[in-house]
C-alpha cells in the first residue's frame, strides 16, 4: 500500500518568514494530494490540494509543489503569521473509487513565534 | 447544516468493555471514513464506506467493526477494548466526485 513521510516532525519561524514542509509517497498511481491544517483540539481542515497533472497551484499565501517524478510535494506559507501555528498533515490517493481513502504523513507542528 | 457529528466526544473504558463510536452526516455525502490519529503518526484509516451498504478494511481494521446504517450513519465499534485502542478518532465524509474530506470534531477514548 501507500506509504507518506512527511519532515520535518516540528518546525519553528518568526512571524513574516516562510515555511517548507515536504512529503515523500512511495505509490506511482497516487494522483492526488491534499494538505490538512489541524488546530489545537480542533478537526482537520483541507488548505489547498493538488491533482497529478498540475505541478504547482497556489492560494494566497499557500501553495503546493508536486514532482511525480521524485515522488515528493511540498507545502509553502509565505509571510507566516501567528494564527498559522498548527499542525499540518499531507496526504496521497490513489484509489479511483472513493477519494477519501487518503494516507496521510505524520504530520507538522508549525510554530509561528510573534 | 451540522457537517459531521459524532458521539461521545470523551469516554473511557477498562480493557475488554465494548461501546460503539457513533457519527453521522447531513451532507448528503457517499462515501464515510474511520481515522484514529495517534501522536507522531498522523491520521490512520481504520474502515471505510464508499456507499451505503458497502465498508472496506483500511489501514488499521484489527480491533473494530463497523456498520453503514444508512447513507447518513456510519458507526464504529470497539468488542472487546485494549489499551491500544486509546486514541482520538475522527469520522469524516466526502461527496461523489469531491476529494475533500469533512471530519467530525473527534472522539477522545481512553483504555485503562
Amino acid at each position: 500500500g501507500e506509504n507518506v513521510e512527511q519532515h520535518p516532525s516540528t518546525l519553528s519561524v518568526q512571524e513574516g518568514d516562510s515555511a517548507v514542509i515536504k512529503c515523500t509517497y512511495s505509490d506511482s498511481a497516487s494522483n492526488y494530494f491534499p494538505w490538512y491544517k489541524q488546530e489545537l483540539g480542533k478537526r482537520p481542515q483541507l488548505i489547498i490540494d493538488i491533482r497529478s497533472n498540475v505541478g504547482e497551484k497556489k492560494d494566497q499565501r499557500i501553495a503546493v509543489t508536486l514532482n511525480k517524478t521524485a515522488k515528493h510535494f511540498s507545502l509553502h506559507i509565505t509571510e507566516t503569521q501567528p494564527e498559522d501555528s498548527a499542525v499540518y498533515f499531507c496526504a496521497a490517493s490513489s484509489s479511483g473509487t472513493s477519494y477519501g481513502k487518503l494516507t496521510f504523513g505524520q504530520g507538522t507542528i508549525l510554530t509561528v513565534h510573534p | 447544516n451540522a457537517g459531521v457529528t459524532q458521539t461521545p466526544k470523551f469516554q473511557v473504558l477498562k480493557t475488554g468493555q465494548s461501546m460503539t463510536l457513533q457519527c453521522a452526516q447531513d451532507m448528503n455525502h457517499n462515501s464515510m471514513y474511520w481515522y484514529r490519529q495517534d501522536p507522531g503518526m498522523g491520521l490512520r484509516l481504520i474502515y471505510y464506506s464508499a456507499s451505503e451498504g458497502t465498508t472496506d478494511k483500511g489501514e488499521v481494521p484489527n480491533g473494530y467493526n463497523v456498520s453503514r446504517l444508512n447513507k447518513r450513519e456510519f458507526s464504529l465499534r470497539l468488542e472487546s477494548a485494549a489499551p491500544s485502542q486509546t486514541s482520538v478518532y475522527f469520522c469524516a465524509s466526502s461527496g461523489q466526485g469531491n476529494r475533500e474530506l469533512f471530519f467530525g470534531e473527534g472522539s477522545r477514548l481512553t483504555v485503562l
